[in-house]
């Protein structure tokens, strides 16, 4: 597509629930990103994919979070048994390339902002 | 923990008037980019610079890197209603394959 498309935009949900966000990139882009942004905080990095390497899981906050890419392009963040912490805002990017210069440039998403209540 | 930490956290201005933001990361880094975000959803990039610049412009947007100091500086020039928004930097590490780490931002008001 023309941009990060994320889906659900909005979702509410009860403490305890499993929730899945979904991230499609733009085409064509090898590396995608998953950050979360609490109300008015800077942006958390979870975890990113490039091409077919293992992902970067690193900022995963707990056990609760997984995510998966399949066939490269689409990507699911999973959260199980949310709590209410986990209310921010998700935020899927990608890029065109990611390489050892690290001239990557990220196109984002609108977010999908979450409220566990 | 953030890799860059940016300051004023707010800034308000009277349009016309410049704006600057600084930003502060700890560990060397490939390059360090600047990003713009508009009613806390997503954010747009606005200008790249690599370890080995020290200024780089675009439009009214001035950018400049200390890597003595590990430090960066995005100026506005001229500002705009329409430029009030959050600014954040965004630095990849040396040696790391691309992750794209954000400073907290610095959110900017211009009044008209």
């Amino acid at each position: 597509g023309a941009g990060v498309s994320q889906s659900p935009s909005n979702k509410v949900t009860e403490k305890g629930k499993d929730v899945e966000l979904r991230c499609d990139p733009i085409s064509g882009h090898t590396a995608l990103y998953w950050y979360r942004q609490s109300l008015g905080q800077g942006l958390e990095f979870l975890i990113y994919f490039q091409g077919n390497s293992a992902p970067d899981k690193s900022g995963l906050p707990s056990d609760r979070f997984s995510a998966e890419r399949t066939g490269g392009s689409v990507s699911t963040l999973t959260i199980q048994r949310t709590q209410q912490e986990d209310s921010a805002v998700y935020l899927c990017a990608s890029s065109l390339a990611v390489s050892f210069s690290g001239a990557n440039v990220l196109t984002f998403g609108a977010g999908s902002r979450l409220t566990v209540l | 923990s953030q890799q860059g930490e940016e300051d004023p956290q707010a800034l308000s201005i009277q349009e016309g008037e410049n704006a600057t933001m600084n930003c502060s990361y700890k560990t060397s880094i490939n390059n360090l980019q600047w990003y713009r975000q508009n009613s806390g959803r997503g954010l747009v990039h606005l200008i790249l610079i690599r370890s080995n610049e020290r200024e780089k412009h675009s439009g009214r947007l001035r950018v400049t890197l200390d890597t003595s100091k590990k430090s960066s500086s995005l100026l506005i020039t001229a500002s705009r209603a329409a430029d009030t928004a959050s600014y954040f930097c965004a630095t990849v590490i040396s040696g790391n394959t691309g992750k794209l780490i954000f400073g907290q931002g610095t959110t900017l008001q211009v009044k008209p």
